[in-house]
Order: structure tokens, then sequence, then C-alpha cells
């Protein structure tokens, strides 16, 4: 089982849609979370970076960690074309902060 | 710069041929890191350097993979004698070490063929 699971999709959903991006996590240990963002042929850009269990906004974007569950989310409003894009989650290791990635969501807005 | 630099941007090279992959990362950035990201997968890490930390180079797939990281700056990643499951993404990435958020570059795309 990998520590971090997320559905691959793809996801693809009318311009203006909210979209619901989602991962799963097994290791107990993970304390901050965070969602990337790559565009095709880039490296992936820091989106959302969270630690506690609850909401955190940023304009259009809202991530959502329920640590109980193990579940994060991440919500887009009025979604774009431009939004189009393979969505990571990722949490980092205790020790040396490297990142444990799920396996990314490609979503496709259509205008 | 301003970003983690990355070159070459692509290689395809022929299998059993080695190929070496440059990082220049955000000045001022102490960790660094090296990922591989293949079709239809997420990231997976390869190798990390901290400072002057002994690497950890837990992720590396295999002793035909190394990496330096010369005067705390520039790293190389070096593959030997290279195989087709070798082609993929390799990603580097710098962090200042607060909370592992990471500023990565565009990557390497290799292809062996």
């Amino acid at each position: 089982q990998k520590e971090v699971e997320q559905d691959p999709g793809p996801l693809s959903v009318p311009e203006g849609a909210i979209v619901s991006l989602n991962c799963t996590y097994s290791n107990s240990a993970f304390q901050y979370f965070m969602w990337y963002r790559q565009y095709s042929r880039k490296g992936p850009e820091l989106l959302m970076y969270t630690y506690s269990s609850g909401n955190k906004e940023d304009g259009r974007f809202t991530a959502q960690v329920d640590k109980s569950s193990k579940y994060i989310s991440l919500f887009i409003r009025d979604s774009q074309p431009s939004d189009s894009a393979t969505y990571l989650c990722a949490s980092p290791m205790e020790y040396g902060n490297k990142l444990v990635f799920g396996a990314g969501t490609i979503l496709r807005v259509k205008s | 710069g301003a970003g983690v630099s990355q070159s070459p941007s692509n290689k395809v090279t022929e299998k059993g041929k080695d190929v070496e992959l440059r990082c220049d990362p955000i000045s001022g950035h102490t960790a660094l890191y090296w990922y591989r990201q293949s079709l239809g997968q997420g990231l997976e890490f390869l190798i990390y350097f901290q400072g002057n930390s002994a690497p950890d180079k837990s992720g590396l797939p295999s002793d035909r993979f190394s990496a330096e990281r010369t005067g705390g700056s520039v790293s190389t990643l070096t593959i030997q004698r290279t195989q087709q499951e070798d082609s993929a993404v390799y990603l580097c990435a710098s962090s200042a070490r607060d909370r592992g958020i990471h500023t990565f570059g565009s990557g390497t795309r290799l292809t062996v063929v």
C-alpha cells in the first residue's frame, strides 16, 4: 500500500464547476500537507500548504485536512481552463523533509 | 537565478551510455533533492543533500545511480549504463529547510533508446 493514495483521473469538468480533489494517507506521522500543481512539461509548483485539521482558503482554492480519517482535499471554485493541470498531494517525511507524493490527478477544465 | 535551474531540459541517450544531469538550486537553499517522475507515476524520491551532512541516498534505485553536490550548491545526478526503464523526468528541488516546502526546477526529460 502506498503511503499516499490519489485517484489519477483524468477528471474533466466544465468551466465554472467546483472541483474536488482527494487523497488519503496511511502514515500517522505525517503532520504537514501540501498541494502542488504541475503543468505539462513543467516542474510542480506549491499551491497550498496546511498543518492542522480544518480548512485553509486562498482565493478560489480551499485545502481541507481531516487527520482523524487521514483524508486531505483540495477544492477549486469557479474552475477555469487555466486550472487544467496535474494536482499532486504530498507530505514531508519527519526526517529530511523529503516529500511523499500521491500519483497526481489530471484535471481538465473545458471552456 | 530566481529559480531552480536544470540542464539539459531534454536528453536522448543510447542504452548503455552514461548521462549527467545538472541542478542549480536557489541561492541560499541548504537542502537539495532529486526526484524521478515516470509516465503515469507520482514523484519518487531519489536522494537528499542537506548542508555538509552525508546525503540520504535511500531512494536511489540501483548502484548505477549516484549524485554529488559541490560547494553546497550545484548538484549532478549521474546514471551509468542507462537502461530503458531509466526513461523518466528527473526533477530537482531545493528548500530553505522550512517544513519541506520544495521549489522545483522544470526537470530533465531523459529518454533511453
